[in-house]
């Protein structure tokens, strides 16, 4: 199974949207609405910020916001913020039962 | 409040089988979910390993499948992964989670441990 396709690095200044992108197929992204995204800083362990495309765990930020379309999902971070830097990952449930990762975006603020 | 927490050797030497296993607490096992693990090798990105459903039916990642074993011990409230035949591309930062509702929501994770594959 081939990895997720996300950009390496996004930046942004604080209090601006960024919007990261992952790229699957039709048999993955496509296919369900079981795309999760993960936000991961230095030395810690991933957090689960958006799960089934648009949902967001209990106390994560309103500011954070996932969507999709056709074989591509979004993570929307608005209002960008200092403590948003840390790397983020995309994944997604395949047809073959199995959860494939993206590569992994570096967010910047400026 | 899940808690997840691995343990087992942090130095593995090529060839051999790298077992780790993870203590759950907060949560029976027995009672639901999905159960799995995920690797880091340092510097680089996410990769899944395998998961495995409180039935006890398993999934693993096709290009690990031939060397993945993941199992469960409800009495002991913890569950397992061994990977045999081992190399240096072995060597990563693993961590155990929990699958909630579907099996790509890791809404748990263990605070990572740290293998090395090395002779």
């Amino acid at each position: 199974q081939s990895a997720l396709t996300q950009p390496a690095s996004v930046s942004g200044s604080p209090g601006q949207s960024i919007t990261i992108s992952c790229t699957g197929t039709s048999s993955d992204v496509g296919f369900y609405d079981y795309v999760s995204w993960y936000q991961q800083h230095p030395g810690k362990a991933p957090k689960l910020m958006i799960y089934e495309v648009t949902n967001r765990p209990s106390g994560v930020s309103n500011r954070f916001s996932g969507s999709k379309s056709a074989n591509t999902a979004s993570l929307t971070i608005s209002g960008l913020q200092a403590e948003d830097e840390a790397d983020y990952y995309c994944s997604s449930y395949t047809t073959s039962y199995t959860v494939v990762f993206g590569g992994g975006t570096y967010v910047t603020v400026l | 409040q899940v808690q997840l927490q691995e343990s087992g050797p942090g130095l593995v030497k090529p060839s051999e089988t790298l077992s780790l296993t993870c203590g759950a607490s907060g949560y029976a096992i027995s009672s639901g979910y999905y159960w799995g693990w995920i690797r880091q090798p340092p510097g680089k990105g996410l990769e899944w390993i395998g998961t495995i459903y409180n039935s006890g039916s398993t999934y693993y990642n096709p290009s690990l499948k031939s060397r993945v074993t993941i199992s469960l011990d409800t009495s002991k409230t913890q569950f397992s992964l061994k990977l045999s035949s081992v190399t240096v591309a072995d060597t990563a930062i693993y961590y155990c989670t929990r699958g909630r509702t579907t099996m790509v929501t890791f809404d748990y994770w263990g605070q990572g441990t740290l293998v090395t594959v090395s002779s």
